[in-house]
């Protein structure tokens, strides 16, 4: 697998607005899936889009995926306290078998202020 | 809904001890993976695992480290000589397509 890069690297709403992140990548995947990291805990998978898909809703989660451009877009609509968390993409090549590895890259910290 | 469970939440050893750190993978995959996070640095590959061998490792998962699966349900990850540079979260991971994190165990070593 490759490392994505998010962007930005930090970014500080207010409660009810939407936050939009940004991933980039480098080459060709069969896949690509963003994750939530809580302070000190462990990652939570929030989404997966195969590389055929173009869009994909999850809640109030809402993510795009352009191959053409290789870059992935994660929205989420009415944010919540709850929501401040770092975010993460990770781009998947998968090799022979089904197992593959994440790389992760430094993610974007999301705040969102009561 | 199934999840991840690992043990000890936090785990303090001294330098040179061995420590093996446990999880509990979900039932039903079969692939199964240890990451790890220094402290404010990103989380690290180190292993997957599938039909009780190793699969890819990386660079980090030297010598000293070793999975096993001893049983149907534990997946283990054993640190033989504890290096304070091993002070980290570590994160067991399973997936049958998305990988699933467990909460991770948090290894000091003094």
């Amino acid at each position: 697998s490759q490392q994505g890069e998010e962007d930005p690297q930090a970014l500080s709403i207010q409660e009810g607005e939407n936050a939009t992140m940004n991933c980039s990548y480098k080459t060709s995947i069969n896949n690509l899936q963003w994750y939530r990291q809580n302070s000190g805990r462990g990652l939570v998978h929030l989404i997966l889009i195969r590389s055929n898909e173009r869009e994909k809703h999850s809640g109030r989660l809402r993510v795009t995926l352009d191959t053409s451009k290789k870059s992935s877009s994660l929205l989420i609509t009415a944010s919540r306290a709850a929501d401040t968390a770092s975010y993460f993409c990770a781009p998947v090549v998968i090799g022979g078998g089904s197992n593959y590895k994440l790389t992760f890259g430094k993610g974007t910290l999301l705040t969102v202020n009561p | 809904e199934p999840e991840v469970t690992q043990t000890p939440s936090h785990q303090v050893t001294q330098m040179g001890q061995e420590v093996i750190l446990r999880c509990v993978p979900i039932s039903n995959h079969l692939y199964f993976y240890w990451y790890r996070q220094i402290l404010g640095q990103k989380v690290e590959f180190l292993v997957s695992f599938y039909n009780n061998e190793i699969s890819e490792k990386s660079e980090i998962f030297d010598d000293q480290f070793s999975v096993e699966r001893p049983d149907g349900s534990n997946f283990t990850l054993k640190i033989r000589s504890t290096k304070l540079e091993d002070s980290a979260m570590y994160f067991c991971a399973s997936s049958e397509r998305e990988q699933y994190f467990g909460p991770g165990t948090r290894l000091t070593v003094t």
